[in-house]
């Protein structure tokens, strides 16, 4: 069975703050894909990037990085001197190889004070 | 151009009665899902259409509820004899194909009273 973990439930940093998300991952396939979205509080998921299980290498999108490790399970997010316009629930998910169903965490709410 | 819509934005129905919600997916995309999201949980996997055809319909959660997509564009949600336990937010998402990124729509709020 698969399962996406997200034990923080809400995260508060003040702005400029360095703030990372954990997401933990249970599959026994060897081909699988995650994923980070992000929800703003006006409601519509936005997608932020897709690993794929045979890609372990860390990524960067401008203040935004990944952090895959098979070894632990685990795809942490970090936002760098985060924003207030970074508050949002963000949420980790797991895709098998074909793609047919999703598995998300229970998301984590990420408040940045100014 | 126009993302994924769905409609009506809010439903609000009596237990026991019949409910539809459409989802409208982006121009092109092949690849339609259907998301259950409670109060302060992640999306919850429905159903995942490939074409016309449901490909997986593994997270229906029971025979009340049904989803087609007839001609491989709108697709509608249907769930018969409504529970208060029906209460959420159905998502809907598209893609272009299985393995490009999923866009999601804003969303239904059922209420059932």
């Amino acid at each position: 069975a698969q399962k996406v973990t997200q034990a923080q439930t809400e995260i508060s940093v003040v702005e400029k703050e360095d703030v990372t998300l954990d997401c933990v991952y249970e599959t026994r396939d060897t081909t699988y894909y995650l994923f980070w979205y992000k929800q703003p509080p006006s409601g519509e998921l936005v997608f932020l990037i897709r690993r794929n299980s045979f890609d372990e290498q860390n990524e960067i999108s401008g203040r935004y990085s990944w952090n895959f490790q098979k070894s632990t399970s685990s795809f942490n997010f970090t936002i760098t001197a985060s924003q207030v316009v970074d508050s949002a629930v963000y949420f980790c998910a797991l895709s098998l190889y074909n793609f047919n169903k999703f598995y998300f965490g229970s998301g984590t709410k990420l408040n940045v004070k100014p | 151009g126009a993302g994924v819509s769905q409609t009506p934005s809010n439903k609000v129905t009596e237990k026991g009665k019949y409910v539809e919600l459409r989802c409208d997916p982006i121009s092109g995309h092949t690849a339609l899902y259907w998301y259950r999201q409670s109060l302060g949980q992640g999306p919850e996997f429905l159903i995942y259409f490939q074409g016309t055809g449901a490909a997986d319909d593994s997270g229906l959660p029971n025979d009340r509820f049904f989803a087609v997509r007839p001609e491989g564009s709108v697709s509608t949600l249907k769930i018969q004899r409504t529970e208060r336990g029906d209460s959420a937010v159905y998502l809907c998402a598209s893609s272009l194909d299985i393995s490009y990124e999923q866009y999601f729509g804003p969303g239904t709020r059922l209420t059932v009273t």
